[in-house]
């Protein structure tokens, strides 16, 4: 069964375009991290959501936590072709003895 | 200075052969771990570990073993490899005193291994 569920799995749009990836689960998290990895390298933290209904931003994304901790979403405002990647959702349950759960992720690339 | 750094960047090997892989990290954190990414790019849990506590997924065959020979280091072993070994392994560390709080995972570069 897999607990978190990420769309799209593939993404690919123009420069300057906005976009958003959802990362979806009938079960609640403690917390909830995005990751981003390029390839032949280790994923790389990008945030973690705590509360329910927080929203962290970072320059030009938005990360926002479900009110029931169940459910997360990145926004990127006016994509850029560094922005191309694998963005991954990663959540953890309860004590979190069992490490991240990891969702599948999105291949997003960006054109020029 | 890297990280957490792994060896191999790359393993090719036969079916039934014993291998290593292995992780250290040099930013004096407690907990460390081993995921397995698929190629579908699927990452999975597979051992979380501390001085006091290891945690095993009930899903990583017991061909399977971490070693630690320092709080620094976390070595995979694998025994007889088969064929749906093959993925890239990754290792990471964070400073939490248990596996699995909510401190940040610095993963290393991967390992892919390929059994032929």
């Amino acid at each position: 069964t897999q607990l978190l569920e990420q769309s799209p799995q593939f993404l690919s749009i123009q420069e300057g375009e906005n976009l958003t990836v959802y990362c979806n689960s009938s079960s609640v998290f403690s917390s909830l991290q995005w990751y981003r990895q390029e390839p032949g390298e280790g994923p790389v933290l990008l945030v973690t959501v705590v509360t329910g209904g927080e929203v962290k931003k970072l320059k030009r994304l938005t990360f926002q936590f479900g009110d029931a901790r169940k459910d997360s979403s990145l926004h990127i405002t006016a994509a850029q072709p560094g922005d191309t990647g694998l963005y991954l959702c990663a959540g953890l349950q309860g004590g979190g003895a069992d490490g991240l759960t990891f969702g599948k992720g999105t291949h997003l690339i960006i054109q020029p | 200075d890297t990280a957490v750094s792994q060896t191999p960047k790359y393993l090719v090997t036969q079916m039934g052969n014993d291998k290593s892989i292995k992780c250290e990290q040099n930013l004096g954190h407690d907990t460390m771990y081993w995921y397995k990414q698929d190629s579908k790019k699927f990452l999975k849990i597979m051992f979380s570990y501390n001085n006091k506590e290891l945690i095993i997924n009930e899903t990583v065959p017991n061909r399977f073993s971490p070693k630690s020979p320092d709080k620094a280091h976390l070595n995979l072993h694998i025994n007889s490899l088969e064929l749906g070994d093959s993925a890239v392994y990754f290792c990471a560390s964070s400073q939490d005193s248990v596996p699995g709080g909510t401190d940040t995972q610095y993963f290393g570069p991967g390992t892919r291994l390929t059994v032929l």
